[in-house]
């Protein structure tokens, strides 16, 4: 079984909808984070949550808003889908007390299309 | 502020050939340089990671890379390509106390021509 998981792993929505992108993880990480990912662009980070109270924006978080419901699960959400959110997302969680290498575990992405 | 820099967005090379995929970073203190996989459909994979050990860094599948600070770079080698090598690769950098953030380059596409 995989240790991080996202749902949908597909979605195509309309322009104006809100999208919610879930991510559960087994692996008993405190730390999570959301990316998207852009042709010729990498990954770029959206969010981060080092633990279910603590909450901080990434690089590019304007109209994005997540939820951190429990340690295993995060949440993130368009609450105005725009074309321009097309993209891959990916969910990835790292373990605290191996911060001295900081290696990030991934989801298998949601491929997400706004029309 | 740390950024890294992958030079070429699509590398081709045939079956049994050198593969060479070239990253170079900017910070200003030792960093924590990645090496990740990416394989049609699927997340990222971590290949290799320095973390200021050995400079010569071995990873899965026959990749490694070196760590030169002198030239800023990490890149990423593999001596004989195989089909299976075919992925997007991604070079990443993160400081000790930057939080577990980490920043990506753009990628570089391998293609494995038989």
């Amino acid at each position: 079984d995989a240790d991080v998981t996202q749902t949908p792993r597909n979605r195509i929505t309309k322009t104006g909808k809100r999208i919610m992108l879930e991510c559960s993880q087994t692996k008993g990480h405190d730390r999570m984070y959301w990316y998207r990912q852009d042709p010729g662009l990498g990954l770029r980070l959206i969010y981060y949550s080092f633990d279910v109270k603590d909450i901080n924006k990434g690089e590019i978080s304007d109209g994005y808003s997540v939820s951190r419901q429990a340690q295993a699960k995060f949440s993130l959400s368009l609450e105005s889908a725009i074309p321009n959110q097309t993209a891959l997302y990916f969910c990835a969680t790292s373990d605290p007390d191996r911060l001295a290498d900081n290696e990030q575990f991934f989801g298998p992405g949601t491929r997400l299309t706004v029309l | 502020a740390q950024s890294v820099t992958q030079l070429g967005s699509h590398v081709s090379v045939s079956e049994g050939a050198l593969v060479l995929l070239r990253c170079n970073y900017s910070s200003s203190v030792p960093p924590y340089l990645f090496w990740y996989v990416q394989y049609p459909n699927q997340g990222l994979q971590l290949l290799l990671k320095y973390t200021s050990a050995a400079t010569l860094v071995k990873g899965i599948n026959g990749f490694e890379a070196e760590f030169k600070k002198s030239e800023t770079s990490f890149h990423l080698t593999k001596p004989s390509a195989h089909m299976s090598d075919a992925a997007e690769y991604f070079c990443a950098v993160t400081l000790y106390s930057s939080a577990s953030k980490i920043i990506f380059g753009s990628g570089t596409r391998l293609s494995i021509r038989p």
